[in-house]
């Protein structure tokens, strides 16, 4: 079945460390990639898209994320994470202009 | 207009009664979905529509659900004789055609 995988469901961090947060995609056409964040208490905002173009695209806040077509991953990446980092990050695809599919979510939580 | 609005926020039903949430998406955006997002998963594609028109539905969309958006504006999703199995998140988003989702802050749904 299509599907987006997100392969770490909880990750702990302590502040200045690096992040990379894993997404696979199952889907064969045309896809627009997405990250999208969930800081406590407040709903969905996007960090950063892919459409075309530059396989490494930037977001708000330092994130980055880089597309990958072989291996089918568009993986975030910060260089060094705040303690205002803590959310819940989704990796979201849309295939050939259909609806946008989500992972199941990388619970991310950085120690001060 | 500063966003997506949503209408309740929270709701709470005894099992078997009708409830009806509504989303202003943003007033430029021809599309609006809605999504459903249980604990400790992404959200999960309900229905969307381009302008007046519903052009897709999931197969997560039961006959107990409805949605609609008469005018192309503000949307209603209707969850007949509700069950336990129906509490969630129920989000709204609207987007352009560039197929960015603007999200909500969701409608938190409780079956009693």
């Amino acid at each position: 079945a299509q599907s987006v995988s997100q392969h770490n469901h909880h990750v702990i961090l302590s502040e200045a460390a690096s992040l990379e947060l894993g997404c696979n995609y199952s889907y064969g056409g045309t896809v627009n990639l997405f990250w999208y964040v969930q800081y406590p208490g407040q709903h969905l905002q996007l960090l950063l898209k892919y459409f075309s173009g530059d396989p490494l695209v930037k977001g708000i806040k330092g994130f980055e994320a880089e597309f990958i077509k072989s291996k089918f991953s568009f993986n975030l990446r910060k260089p060094s994470v705040q303690w205002s980092d803590t959310a819940e990050y989704f990796c979201a695809v849309i295939e050939n202009n259909n609806d946008m599919r989500f992972g199941a979510g990388t619970r991310l939580t950085v120690k001060p | 207009d500063t966003g997506v609005s949503q209408d309740p926020r929270h709701k709470i039903t005894k099992r078997g009664q009708n409830v009806t949430f509504r989303c202003d998406p943003i007033s430029e955006h021809n599309r609006l979905y809605w999504y459903r997002q249980t604990l400790g998963q992404g959200p999960e594609f309900l229905t969307y529509f381009q302008n007046e028109a519903q052009l897709e539905k999931s197969r997560l969309l039961s006959d107990r659900f409805s949605a609609e958006r008469p005018k192309g504006s503000f949307s209603t999703l209707e969850i007949q004789r509700t069950e336990q199995g129906d509490s969630a998140m129920y989000l709204c988003a609207s987007s352009e055609t560039s197929a960015v989702h603007v999200f909500g802050p969701g409608t938190r749904l409780t079956v009693t």
